[in-house]
């Protein structure tokens, strides 16, 4: 079944610790997201990727920083300069590299820093 | 700056009533309006509207886009338990990538 795979589940760090969050894709999808979900204020977008080995910051990419090596993933640190943290992340992909194709999530990494 | 507002932010409901859902959007060179369900984990598509007064239906569910008046309706009919999640409305334009979310509206299905 293809899908996008976010790993793991539920993180926790300290504060002062970069942490990376997985995204993997087997949908051959050229366009891959990431969007921060806060309680109240939907989802924002943090950064995206439209081709292998070339990315764009989203609305809130401050603190935060990412890779696309790979066609398939699209892996997203979380820097030790981001000032709140704490929030549920989701990976997200479309088949066309347009900003009006359905996107297809994945089922997001619960983020928690103390 | 493009903005999402959605409305009511929470709903609650017995099973078999209808709901209306709200949407209002401002975006630079507006093309297409999105509605998503989040239950928990991945939001999972609903519709993509592109064109004015075009209604759009699967099931119980249906949605409809004013371009004139910027904003798009969720209607859900003879709601279930199964209802229960969180609606997303995301609206694009031209920019690459843009999706703007709403906040999204809450919406619970009690038996």
């Amino acid at each position: 079944d293809g899908g996008i795979t976010q790993s793991p589940k539920y993180l926790f760090r300290k504060e002062g610790q970069n942490v990376t969050l997985s995204c993997e894709q087997n949908l051959n999808h050229d366009a891959m997201y990431w969007y921060r979900q806060d309680p109240g204020q939907g989802l924002r977008l943090i950064y995206y990727s439209q081709i292998v080995n070339d990315f764009q910051k989203g609305d809130i990419a401050e603190g935060y920083s990412v890779s696309r090596e790979k066609k398939e993933s699209f892996p997203l640190t979380v820097t030790s300069a981001q000032k709140n943290p704490t929030a549920f992340y989701l990976c997200a992909s479309s088949i066309i590299p347009t900003g009006n194709s359905p996107l297809h999530f994945g089922n997001g990494t619960r983020l928690t820093v103390t | 700056e493009d903005k999402v507002v959605q409305s009511p932010l929470s709903l609650v409901v017995h099973e078999g009533d209808t709901v209306t859902l709200n949407c209002s959007y401002e975006v630079t060179n507006f093309r297409s309006l999105l509605w998503y369900k989040q239950e928990k984990k991945a939001p999972t598509f609903l519709f993509m509207l592109t064109s004015s007064g075009i209604e759009k239906k699967s099931g119980r569910l249906s949605s409809i886009l004013d371009k004139k008046e910027l904003f798009s309706i969720l209607n859900i009919t003879a709601t279930q338990t199964g209802d229960s999640a969180i609606y997303l409305c995301a609206a694009g334009g031209t920019s690459y990538g843009k999706l703007t979310f709403g906040q999204g509206t809450i919406l619970t299905v009690h038996p």
